[in-house]
């Protein structure tokens, strides 16, 4: 069963523009990790956020998690055209290794 | 670093075929997981595997699927008969210790037609 659920499932935005991107979960879990997947191709591993944590930055990404409200929020800033692909928000939980993947959002930036 | 190796990319094949996937984890890593992608149910896990042992394998749909790792550094998922409603894209994925398994290391898929 999905344990994420994201929001929105598609969102559109000009190059140079920030993206949002939300994660709703539903059980305890270890971390929150979120993954990009190119068109056709596997899914690639961005950033993780422990529970214990509120904020983290990569680069142009900056994520952040609310365990009380059991939600995430990816922000992609200045965006560009090679970002565009789909975020998966995904949740470790109790089962060692194991990850529960979100539905995704479909990004696309317009250049 | 080849990353996780998937075979074929593509499988087009008729009901009641059988169909096997295979996949090749990255060097050291000793879990690996077996994901199936649809549209309608977006990215399930199907089974995993740590140090070849499955652990997991509530994710199976049926017993028509069934998945091997006889080695370290090859796995199998075997779907017989196939059905038109196992058509979706099958993605393997490993991880490793040295990344706490924290983080998932995915093949390209195999995109699998069943007609």
């Amino acid at each position: 069963s999905q344990q994420g659920e994201e929001d929105p499932q598609a969102l559109s935005i000009q190059e140079g523009e920030n993206a949002t991107m939300n994660c709703s979960y539903k059980t305890s879990i270890n971390n929150l990790q979120w993954y990009r997947q190119n068109s056709g191709r596997g899914l690639v591993h961005l950033i993780l956020i422990r529970s214990n944590e509120r904020e983290k930055h990569s680069g142009r990404l900056r994520v952040t998690l609310d365990t009380s409200k059991k939600s995430s929020s990816l922000l992609i800033t200045a965006s560009r055209a090679a970002d565009t692909a789909s975020y998966f928000c995904a949740t470790l939980g109790t089962s060692y290794g194991k990850l529960t993947f979100g539905q995704g959002t479909i990004l696309t930036v317009h250049p | 670093d080849a990353g996780v190796i998937q075979s074929p990319r593509h499988e087009v094949t008729e009901m009641g075929q059988e169909v096997t996937l295979r996949c090749k984890p990255i060097s050291g890593h000793d879990y690996l997981f077996w994901y199936r992608q649809t549209m309608m149910r977006g990215l399930e896990l199907l089974i995993y595997f740590n140090n070849n042992v499955p652990i997991d394998d509530s994710g199976m749909p049926e017993d028509r699927f069934s998945a091997k790792m006889p080695n370290a550094s090859f796995s199998t998922l075997k779907i017989q008969p196939s059905e038109p409603r196992d058509s979706a894209v099958y993605f393997c994925a490993s991880s490793s210790l040295r990344d706490r398994h924290e983080k998932l290391f995915f093949g390209s898929g195999t995109q699998l037609s069943v007609l």
